[in-house]
């Protein structure tokens, strides 16, 4: 079946480091991949996502590739900040499944 | 206004004990879902509902069930609860056309606790 694998946690970087967050997955056929983001009592919310091989999702200064040959949608950033804060999810949704497959997610807290 | 809304919020109940989450929409949304969250293990699907007459089991369905009373509400229930359903559960809905087919638009979540 479909899964998702991602960086443990937790990380704690300094404000304005640049971060990634691993995130590789294991699935049939052609996904869309997403970046969620909890902040701190609150539900996810989508950061941003690819629906196919090579494609870049942006949002709020976050990317990630849709890399197929890797099979992987690493989360990166350049500078980070201490609103950045938060548990981060990595997950896929295959067609004709359509259910999201989640990563256990990676906490990330930002230092002043 | 939130778009997907979760009553309660917060709810301690004992074990044994019947308990109903509930959840609300106002997206328009034609599908639904239920995941608990709990630390480690990211989320994982309960339930989830296609249409007012789809209901599915997901990965994690024993001792719960589910009830689609409209394409806007869609309550979880657990008949008889017991300590390690404690977790944080939430809602989730998604419109299946559409520019934004398959993204997942998520409540505030309910944080349960069974003692």
């Amino acid at each position: 079946g479909d899964s998702v694998t991602q960086m443990e946690g937790p990380v704690t970087l300094s404000e304005e480091a640049c971060l990634t967050i691993n995130c590789t997955y294991t699935a049939t056929g052609y996904p869309s991949l997403f970046w969620y983001v909890q902040y701190p009592g609150e539900g996810l919310q989508l950061l941003l996502k690819a629906t196919k091989a090579d494609d870049k999702g942006s949002n709020k200064g976050f990317e990630a590739t849709y890399r197929k040959e890797t099979t992987s949608f690493h989360l990166e950033k350049g500078s980070v900040q201490v609103s950045d804060s938060a548990v981060y999810f990595c997950a896929l949704v295959n067609f004709g499944n359509e259910k999201l497959t989640f990563g256990t997610g990676t906490r990330l807290t930002i230092i002043p | 206004d939130a778009d997907v809304t979760q009553t309660p919020r917060n709810r301690i109940t004992k074990t044994g004990k019947r308990i109903m989450l509930e959840c609300s929409q106002t997206k328009g949304h034609d599908r639904m879902y239920w995941y608990r969250q709990d630390p480690g293990l990211g989320l994982r699907l309960i339930y989830y509902s296609f249409d007012v007459k789809d209901i599915n089991k997901g990965e994690i369905s024993d001792g719960y069930s589910v009830s689609r009373q409209a394409q806007a509400k869609f309550s979880l229930s657990l008949e008889s609860a017991i300590p390690n359903q404690t977790a944080l559960y939430f809602c989730a809905t998604s419109d299946s056309s559409g520019d934004h087919y398959n993204e997942q638009f998520f409540g505030p979540g309910t944080r349960l606790t069974v003692l």
